[in-house]
């Protein structure tokens, strides 16, 4: 079964930094999902990558797939309080959509 | 829309006793599908149906059943609670649209589940 892997796991950051989270699949990607979760409310669908390269970007948020589509990165530039949370990907299997464990992100002012 | 709506919020249950978590969304989705989240696991997928009368299991269905009679409606149901499905509980509900994919889901806010 495919199993995604989030790194870090949790991240503090001050105000106005870059950071990045990365998703990678032990199988090849053909869709993949980032959500995002503040703390004690359901997810939020941010973006979705099929196409290997792909890149794409919401406000200050960019998600990139790699070429291989084996692996996601979420960039987050100049952060701000608003961006704190839980970012989960998704990867979809047979009529299943299956979580990597969650990175928690922390920011700082 | 009142988009996917889940009750109760907050539940505590004895160790043995049933209850059913309830689900419903009003954007004539037909796939739905149960999540359990807990520290460090991520989501974990119980349950999930692709349509009216149609439901299969997905990675932790043990304890756990579910029906889907109308298309608006999916519920939980614990048949004899434990401590180990203590618990924050999500029910979501996708469409396929062209571009955006089968797993667009929308979340609903979540159910915490205490066992004792």
């Amino acid at each position: 079964s495919q199993e995604l892997e989030q790194s870090p796991q949790s991240l503090i950051v001050q105000e106005g930094k870059n950071l990045t989270i990365n998703c990678t699949s032990s199988k090849t990607l053909y869709g993949l999902y980032w959500y995002k979760q503040k703390y004690g409310e359901g997810l939020i669908f941010l973006m979705m990558l099929q196409k290997g390269g792909e890149e794409k970007s919401h406000e200050k948020i960019t998600a990139k797939l790699d070429e291989k589509k084996q692996q996601s990165s979420l960039h987050i530039t100049a952060s701000q309080p608003s961006h704190a949370g839980i970012y989960l990907c998704g990867a979809e299997g047979a009529q299943k959509l299956v979580f990597g464990q969650g990175t928690r992100l922390t920011i700082n002012p | 829309n009142a988009g996917v709506t889940q009750t109760p919020k907050f539940q505590v249950l004895k160790t043995g006793q049933s209850m059913t978590l309830q689900c419903a969304q009003d954007m004539n989705h037909e796939y739905m599908s149960w999540y359990r989240q807990d520290p460090g696991m991520g989501l974990r997928l119980i349950h999930y149906s692709v349509g009216a009368g149609i439901t299969d299991q997905g990675e932790v269905p043990n304890g756990y059943n579910v029906s889907r009679s109308t298309t608006e409606d999916f519920p939980l149901r614990l048949l004899s609670a434990a401590p180990s499905q203590t618990s924050v509980y999500f029910c979501a509900s996708s469409y396929a649209t062209p571009g955006q994919g089968l797993w667009t889901q929308y979340f609903g806010p979540g159910t915490r589940l205490l066992v004792l």
